[in-house]
């Protein structure tokens, strides 16, 4: 079967620097998305990999090992504002997004 | 970016009526949309995959004479949950794909509508 898996939940300082992992196993694999979510909103996009390696996007990195079906988000500089669902969720074969139940991160001051 | 609208934001209907639920691709032409439902503290369930002009997929276990899509264009995609129940109440999210399967990756999702059945 087709399978995300994510911590449930972590908990961060302001300022500090936070990773969010996420394992895959899906039907093919045509690359990872992470997404963000604010409580009561819709998801917005992040980051896409398809490549083995690290995306850097300003205070937002995110990686990717298609041998290990890995990938980690990782968020520097954190602020109250990142405070979030983080959704990784693979893109299979059929180009179908599949989704991890998402991380949410709390932020402490 | 690509905008993507979804309407009403929320609503609150009574047992036993319907609700339609409009998504529209604002500055581009949808060729694939999807309809996510996202119960609290959970994650994003695909309920159905749409494309233009033709009969929606609708994922396992979603009933498709209950939640009506109708992809009638290419910027325009409804949602109707027919006689609605309270374990109907739910976020409804929707999403838009650009090109077919294998084009264009990337999904803008809508807002969401939050249906509350009473």
């Amino acid at each position: 079967g087709q399978n995300i898996d994510q911590p449930t939940e972590m908990t961060a300082t302001e300022g500090a620097i936070v990773q969010i992992n996420c394992t895959y196993q899906t039907s093919g694999f045509n690359g990872l998305f992470w997404y963000q979510q604010h409580a009561g909103e819709a998801p917005t996009f992040l980051s896409y990999n398809v490549l083995d390696g690290l995306e850097e996007k300003g205070r937002f990195s995110s990686f990717l090992s298609r041998s290990k079906g890995y990938s980690y988000l990782l968020l520097k500089e954190l602020q109250m504002k990142d405070s979030a669902s983080y959704l990784c969720a693979a893109l299979d074969s059929n180009y179908q997004l599949i989704w991890g139940a998402g991380t949410k991160l709390i932020i402490k001051p | 970016g690509a905008v993507v609208s979804q309407h009403p934001s929320w609503v609150i209907c009574k047992s036993g009526t319907s609700v339609k639920i409009e998504c529209r691709s604002l500055d581009f032409q949808a060729t694939t949309m999807f309809w996510y439902r996202q119960f609290p503290k959970q994650s994003l369930m695909l309920m159905a995959t749409s494309n233009e002009g033709s009969k929606a997929t609708y994922e396992q276990g979603v009933e498709k004479d209950k939640f009506l899509i109708n992809h009638a264009s290419l910027t325009l995609s409804t949602l109707t949950v027919t006689s609605a129940h309270p374990e109907d109440s739910s976020f409804y999210i929707c999403s838009s794909r650009e090109g077919a399967s294998g084009e264009s990756y990337e999904q803008y999702f809508g807002p969401g509508t939050r249906l509350t059945v009473t």
